[in-house]
């Protein structure tokens, strides 16, 4: 079975430009969770979506979005890119919403910003 | 913040057991103990969880004390790829507002040696 999928693998942009980054959750589930990743700390939680539906927002600038498609997919978009958003953006995806649902994550999509 | 603590670093020989302890002494009664681990650069694995008793799957054995303040992962023959950080998580069961999250710390970087 495939997992978590994410696209793409990794990318350069510069200051002030925006990003689309998007997510494959496993077949059958229906959460999607986003994460930043500073090199040397761990993740920090960004957006948790289900049925299309914001659930959950972590402490980001609203140049942070993030929606979720019918078939479970989703999107992350960052606007005015700044150099400290340059991070490894994971995805992660859960059957449901219960905090004992397992997440998975995918490999990520690491983001350069110059 | 993170609820829980862990050692920074530990190193392990090859073909030995390894024993990741963890602090989790403000644990509530409906929290999960979750452990990831992350290879360099890549997304975090699910290991394993549990809330009270031990549990072992094919990749490792959690062991929580009885007061439930603690556990310890246990991976019982290491090998090089078992060189990660790993992260040990609480949260909590039910489906209430930040239980949706995973908070991470910043784990224990674990060194498999030959």
């Amino acid at each position: 079975d495939a997992g978590v999928t994410q696209s793409p693998t990794h990318l350069i942009k510069t200051r002030g430009q925006h990003v689309t980054l998007r997510c494959s959750p496993i077949s059958g589930h229906k959460s999607v969770s986003w994460y930043q990743q500073v090199l040397g700390q761990g993740p920090q939680f960004i957006f948790q979506y289900y049925e299309k539906e914001e659930r959950g927002r972590g402490n980001f600038p609203d140049r942070f979005s993030a929606r979720q498609f019918p078939n479970y997919s989703s999107e992350l978009n960052v606007n005015a890119l700044l150099l400290g958003d340059s991070a490894l953006y994971l995805c992660a995806s859960s059957w449901g919403l219960a905090g004992l649902d397992t997440q998975y994550f995918g490999p990520g999509t690491r983001l350069t910003v110059l | 913040d993170a609820k829980t603590t862990q050692p920074t670093s530990m190193d392990c020989a090859e073909g030995r057991a390894a024993n990741l302890p963890c602090n989790h002494s403000t644990i509530s009664g409906n929290e999960y103990v979750y452990w990831y681990r992350q290879i360099h650069s890549q997304g975090p694995q699910y290991i394993i969880h549990g809330l009270k008793n031990n549990e072992t799957n094919e990749m490792a054995s959690l062991i929580i004390t009885e007061d439930r303040k603690s556990s310890t992962l246990i991976l019982p023959h290491a090998t090089l790829r078992d060189t990660a950080v790993y992260y040990c998580i609480v949260r909590a069961g039910t489906n209430a507002g930040n239980n949706r999250k995973l908070i991470w710390g910043l784990g224990t970087s674990l060194a498999v040696n030959p």
